[in-house]
């Protein structure tokens, strides 16, 4: 099973940032959290990952709680084509288990 | 960089029918995955290699399907016989040390 919850679906204004949570409360010290999303018909895309510090790169940018117990994947803004399925996944052993994610719908 | 390669993008079978699956994973990418997507679902591990060898196959239906990753590049996916249930899309991904790069999948549809 995922080590991740997710909530299954939110909604975002074009132009606005869209912050996305994850809670991965049972994370241990080696494993990252990673990110994907999936547009439809499209194999998942990696977004980003990290161990503890925040991470930012050109699509995203990921904050880890202090206790790393949870997550926001924050997209700057957010425009229609993010609209997308996005995943949390936390791994340190390159086992990658996906849950159901949070289906983000860019409003225009 | 060339990305994951699948083939075929799409197949139809009968039930009972046998199915291949082809993956070409990138360069250098030690570990190959692949994954069983049931429309409105996540991602499903069936297999994880790593170089030639088996890393995890608990998740593999092993009376019908079987993988197999011939000299540590290119793998193969099968199902023999397919059931109604198998119909899915097949993501096969790799990775070298970070997390996994997929291809466009395989979107089978057994009828």
């Amino acid at each position: 099973d995922a080590k991740t919850t997710q909530p299954p679906s939110m909604d975002c204004a074009e132009g606005r940032a869209a912050n996305l949570p994850c809670n991965h409360s049972t994370i241990s010290g080696n494993e990252y959290v990673y990110w994907y999303r999936q547009i439809h018909s499209q194999g998942p895309q990696y977004i980003i990952h990290g161990l503890k510090n925040n991470e930012t790169n050109e699509m995203a940018s990921l904050i880890i709680t202090e206790d790393r117990k949870s997550s926001t994947l924050i997209l700057p803004h957010a425009t229609l084509r993010d609209t997308a399925v996005y995943y949390c996944i936390t791994s340190g052993t390159y086992k990658y288990i996906f849950g159901t994610g949070t289906r983000l719908k860019v409003l225009a | 960089e060339a990305g994951v390669a699948q083939s075929p993008r799409y197949k139809i079978i009968e039930k009972r029918q046998s199915v291949a699956f082809w993956c070409n994973p990138i360069s250098g990418h030690a570990t190959l995955y692949w994954y069983q997507q049931i429309l409105g679902q996540g991602p499903k591990l069936l297999i994880q290699f790593q170089n030639n060898g088996v890393v995890d196959d608990s998740q593999l239906p092993k009376d019908r399907f079987s993988a197999e990753r011939l000299k540590g590049v290119d793998s193969t996916l099968k199902i023999q016989p397919a059931k109604l249930e198998d119909s899915a899309v097949y993501l096969c991904a790799s990775s070298l040390v970070e997390g996994p790069f997929f291809g466009q999948g395989t979107r089978l549809t057994v009828v």
